[in-house]
């Protein structure tokens, strides 16, 4: 199976600062169709995930355009510019290239 | 709008099973997979598998292969897993998902 190892654990922030979460797979994700299915989400307490980013970049709809989603292969990065409250919660990457798709383990981002 | 109803918090018995549901609705159920995912309390989230609820094609994680049983209902629109040989380690919330739109979670106890 796919691991994908998530850095940090924990994200201790300010309100207002950048944050950025680290997603490393065990092979690459890229897709014999040429597409990598590496989705991001975000977990606030209490509450179902909620997409964020698909395909490695692309925001979904209604998502603030301060969260950007990077990379290749099998090296990726959530960047959170200008860290909200409403932004605080576990953040998950996910990859849907290999069978069985998997989750990383998260990564939580706290007020410092 | 897009909405996935899942049914009500179950507390079952060891070695007995349960089935919890998903309804659709907002849009049309044959188009979108629906993947089912776990999460023990405090831990990361797992993807169990996934239906096409056009065909009734399945996919599995291994790992759930013989404890969860997906099925859908299209007249209803309406996804059920059946989840059987319950042990105290299949105690969870259960989720059901369009990938960009998920249901509220299901509480599965399990304890004698």
């Amino acid at each position: 199976d796919v691991v994908l190892t998530q850095t940090p654990v924990a994200q201790p922030v300010t309100l207002g600062d950048q944050a950025s979460i680290s997603c490393r797979s065990s092979q690459s994700l890229v897709h014999s169709n040429g597409n990598t299915y590496l989705e991001w989400y975000l977990q606030k307490p209490g509450q179902s995930p909620q997409l964020l980013i698909y395909k490695v970049s692309n925001r979904f709809s209604g998502v603030p355009d301060r969260f950007i989603g990077s990379g290749s292969g099998s090296d990726f990065t959530l960047k959170i510019s200008r860290v909200e409250p409403e932004d605080l919660g576990v953040y998950y990457c996910f990859q849907a290239t290999h069978d069985p798709w998997t989750f990383g383990g998260g990564t939580k981002l706290e007020l410092k | 709008q897009v909405q996935l109803q899942q049914s009500g918090a179950e507390l079952t018995k060891p070695g007995s099973s349960v089935k919890i549901s998903c309804k659709a609705s907002g849009y049309t159920f044959t188009s979108y997979d629906i993947s089912w995912i776990k999460q023990r309390p405090g831990q990361a989230l797992e993807w169990i598998g996934a239906i096409n609820p056009g065909s009734g094609g399945t996919g599995y994680n291994e790992k759930f292969k013989g404890k969860a049983t997906l099925t859908v209902d299209k007249s209803s629109s309406t996804a059920f897993m059946q989840l059987s040989s319950l042990t105290p380690e299949d105690t969870a919330v259960y989720y059901c998902a369009r990938k960009d739109y998920w249901g509220q979670g299901v509480m599965v106890t399990v304890s004698s």
